[in-house]
């Protein structure tokens, strides 16, 4: 059974610093790793989706990198802002479903 | 675009009564996800389905039932509401089982 994990639970940075989310699991045949955003009493907001080929994947001030042979992804957010407050979450998908980890919860102070 | 769509956004049941939760996309995709969030453990996979007349048990299926009679929709049925099915359920859907999954904006149910 996939398991991921998400260290750490929660993280407290001021405006401007950069932000690194860790994601790791266990079975390394996955398929694909897709990050999310959630926001208090929302939906899922996909953020960026890396295929089991790929090492990294960027879009705007967000990269995301994955190592699957180690089990880990790692999610940079370059010079944070307020508005980046959030949870984020990781999900692997292998056989077509994903598994989360229980999330990484951002304050960005400023 | 609407997207996923979950009806209703909020409801609270009393134990033993039934509901229906429905879920809408208009994306054309194949795969439709049922998953339920509870503080600190994550999602969790209810129910899934491959296609239209398909599904299949996920990891916490107990006490729910799903049907996919129409491509675009995915129901949740809870048969007999218990306070451990107090949760905020997502649906989500793909249009491949290896594609970007996207998801509704969750429905809070309260059963008491």
């Amino acid at each position: 059974k996939q398991e991921v994990t998400q260290i750490p639970a929660a993280l407290s940075v001021p405006e401007g610093e950069n932000l690194v989310l860790n994601c790791s699991f266990t079975d390394s045949a996955i398929y694909n790793l897709q990050w999310f955003r959630q926001d208090p009493g929302k939906g899922l907001t996909s953020l960026l989706l890396i295929q089991s080929s790929q090492r990294e994947q960027t879009s705007g001030r967000l990269n995301a990198s994955l190592d699957k042979s180690s089990g880990r992804s790692t999610l940079y957010i370059a010079a944070s802002q307020p508005g980046d407050s959030a949870t984020y979450l990781c999900a692997v998908r292998d056989d077509y479903k994903l598994s989360f980890g229980a999330g990484t919860t951002v304050t960005v102070r400023a | 675009n609407a997207g996923v769509t979950q009806t209703p956004k909020f409801r609270v049941l009393k134990t033993g009564q039934s509901m229906t939760l429905l879920c809408a996309q208009d994306m054309n995709h194949e795969y439709m996800y049922w998953y339920r969030q509870d503080p600190g453990m994550g999602l969790r996979l209810i129910h899934y389905s491959v296609g239209e007349g398909t599904t299949a048990k996920g990891e916490v299926p107990d006490g729910y039932n799903v049907s996919r009679l129409k491509k675009q929709n995915f129901l949740l049925g809870l048969e007999s509401a218990a306070p451990s099915q107090t949760s905020v359920y997502f649906c989500a859907s793909s249009l491949g089982g290896y594609l970007e999954a996207f998801f509704g904006q969750g429905t809070r149910l309260t059963v008491v």
